[in-house]
Order: C-alpha cells, then sequence, then structure tokens
C-alpha cells in the first residue's frame, strides 16, 4: 500500500516558471524525501526533511513540511526542460522501515 | 564513483518460469531495499537487507518470491513460476547507514511475463 499522495498528478509548466508539488501522507513520520525518476530510469534522491525541521533549501528546490497536516512540498524555482520528469515524496516511519512511495507527480516543462 | 547496478536491465519470462533478478549495490552500503513498480505507480517495498541479514520481508506479495543476499553485498531477488501480475519494474536500493535514509537506486529491471 503506498501511504503518500503526491498533487497534482501531472503538471505542464514553460521552462523559466516555478513547479509546486504536494504530499500528503497518514502516519506520524520520521522524515520524509524526495526523489525524481526519468523516464525508465531509476529514482535519484533529491532532499529529506526530518519531522522536526519545517523547510529545507537545495539549490533550486525548496521543500517544506507541515506535520500537523501531515503534508509536505516541493517547489522548483525557474524550472528547465531538463526538470522533466516524475516526482515522488516517500516516507519513513521510524529508522529502520522502508520508504513508502506515493504514486508521483509528472512535471512537463515546455522549453 | 559506480552506482548500484542491476541485472539484466529487461527479462522477459513465459508464464510459468523461473527468474532471478541481481542486484550490486554501492560498495560498503550496509542496507539494501528491493522495491516493485508497476506502470504509472510508485514503487513498493518488498523486503530489506542490512549486510546478510534479512530484517523485513513484509512486502514480498507471495512465496513465490524469494531474496537473498548471501555476503553482504550482492543480493538476488527470485521469482518462482511468474505470472502475468509479476510484470514490473524491480528496482533495488542502498543505503550507506542501516535504516531508510538517502537511499541510492539501481537503473533496475523491467520484468514482462507473457
Amino acid at each position: 500500500s503506498q501511504q503518500g499522495e503526491e498533487d497534482p498528478q501531472a503538471l505542464s509548466i514553460q521552462e523559466g516558471e516555478n513547479a509546486t508539488m504536494n504530499c500528503s501522507y497518514k502516519t506520524s513520520i520520521n522524515n520524509l524525501q524526495w526523489y525524481r525518476q526519468n523516464s525508465g530510469r531509476g529514482l535519484v534522491h533529491l532532499i529529506l526533511i526530518r519531522s522536526n525541521e519545517r523547510e529545507k533549501h537545495s539549490g533550486r528546490l525548496r521543500v517544506t513540511l507541515d506535520t500537523s497536516k501531515k503534508s509536505s512540498s516541493l517547489l522548483i524555482t525557474a524550472s528547465r526542460a531538463a526538470d522533466t520528469a516524475s516526482y515522488f515524496c516517500a516516507t519513513v516511519n521510524s529508522g529502520n522501515t522502508p520508504l513508502v512511495f506515493g504514486k508521483g507527480t509528472r512535471l512537463s516543462v515546455i522549453a | 564513483g559506480a552506482g548500484v547496478s542491476q541485472s539484466p536491465r529487461y527479462k522477459v519470462a513465459k508464464r510459468g518460469q523461473d527468474v532471478a533478478l541481481r542486484c550490486d549495490p554501492i560498495s560498503g552500503h550496509v542496507s539494501l531495499f528491493w522495491y516493485q513498480q508497476a506502470l504509472g505507480q510508485g514503487p513498493e517495498f518488498l523486503t530489506y537487507f542490512q549486510n546478510e541479514a534479512q530484517l523485513d520481508k513484509s512486502g514480498l506479495p507471495s512465496d513465490r518470491f524469494f531474496a537473498e543476499r548471501p555476503e553482504g553485498s550482492v543480493s538476488t531477488l527470485k521469482i518462482q513460476r511468474t505470472q502475468q501480475e509479476d510484470s514490473a519494474v524491480y528496482l533495488c536500493a542502498s543505503s550507506l547507514r542501516r535504516g531508510s535514509y538517502e537511499q541510492y537506486f539501481g537503473p533496475g529491471t523491467r520484468l514482462t511475463v507473457t
């Protein structure tokens, strides 16, 4: 079963625009991670945010976490065509449990 | 450096055949995970190793699925008597530390059962 639900399922934007993807989850977590998957490839880890953190930045990525609402958002600023991919949030309930992925958001950045 | 590798990248099996999928994790990584990803879905957890110990196999869908990591490095996922519903991409990931922190994924094996 999948815990996370990403929203929207698909997003199409112009190059240079910002892209925002949301993730909701059901149970308490130790941390939440975002991954990117290009078509036909494996997943690439983007960023990890711990349950006691509210916001984190990495380059053009900004992640927020609201544990009271059990939700997270991923913002990609100044998008590029190379950002076209599927983006997944994944939660970890405790230190030794596996990642639980959502169904992902398919982002298309049009040049 | 070398990342996680998986072989074969593509496998076509006739229903009822047995298959073996191999994962070579990043050298020195303690944790190894297997996931199954159906088309258009997120990966779903199958099983987890810490070194050679299989700590969690709760995600294996049936007793036809078996995984091993005998020396704490290379892992093999075996599926016996394959069924059409086994068609999916099988992803392997490794992590330097114990538990689910940053995971490094291989390219996956796309299994098609005809």
